[in-house]
């Protein structure tokens, strides 16, 4: 029984496409994230929604877009994909009750860009 | 220069040495530190979490944090290949979720 999901867990696409990627969950958490994980490793945060409001955006190119259509989904959508894209993306959630601090990952979407 | 610092390895140890991990911190704000598990081509996993300065032990894993060196470390006891794996030290102030983490250590533990 997935925790958190993501689909595609693969995405190969050219320079200058648009693409999506989803993430739901069903631990009935109401802050989600995306994160973006390098090819050294380095896990970044770039958005948190909480209850459908975006409450943190990093310096992320606006190329970047999230979407929340309620509190179980995050998507993220892409325009003009450039090399520099190619990444992990990684989804998580939280509960944001008191000392909130685990963070449940996805699988992750490994995206190529060519 | 990073929030925070981690040594990204790769470690090779022997099955049963004892492994020791660390972190350092610049943010003083920084009140809560976890310790995440990433097995190849997977998501983060939540190992070991500990709030301000102090010791935690659960089973073979033991975190510690001084906040007065901004260093934190993971240790793990009679490790197993199973523990390969990389580790990634994370932490947050006193408000809101954002994590910071460090680039993770690539471990591997050898029969």
């Amino acid at each position: 029984d997935t925790a958190v999901s993501q689909t595609p867990k693969y995405l190969v696409t050219q320079m200058g496409n648009d693409k999506s990627i989803k993430c739901e969950q069903n631990l009935g958490h109401d802050t989600m994230y995306w994160y973006k994980q390098d090819s050294k490793k380095f896990l970044k945060i770039m958005f948190s929604y909480n209850n459908k409001e975006l409450i943190i955006n990093e310096t992320v190119p606006n190329r970047f877009s999230p979407k929340s259509p309620d509190k179980a989904h995050l998507n993220l959508h892409i325009n003009s994909l450039e090399l520099g894209d190619s990444a992990v993306y990684f989804c998580a959630s939280s509960l944001d009750r008191g000392i909130s601090y685990e963070q449940y990952f996805g699988p992750g979407t490994r995206l190529t860009v060519t | 220069q990073k929030e925070v610092e981690q040594d990204p390895g790769p470690l090779s140890v022997p099955e049963g040495a004892i492994v020791s991990l660390n972190c350092t911190y610049s943010n003083s704000a920084f009140q809560y530190f976890m310790w995440y598990r990433q097995y190849s081509r997977k998501g983060p996993e939540l190992l070991m979490y500990t709030y301000s300065s102090g010791n935690k032990e659960d089973g073979r894993f033991t975190a510690q944090v001084d906040k007065s060196s901004k260093y934190i470390s993971l240790f793990i006891r009679d490790s197993q290949p199973s523990d390969s794996a990389t580790y990634l030290c994370a932490m947050r102030g006193g408000g809101g979720n954002k994590l910071t983490f460090g680039t993770g250590t690539q471990l591997k533990v050898e029969l």
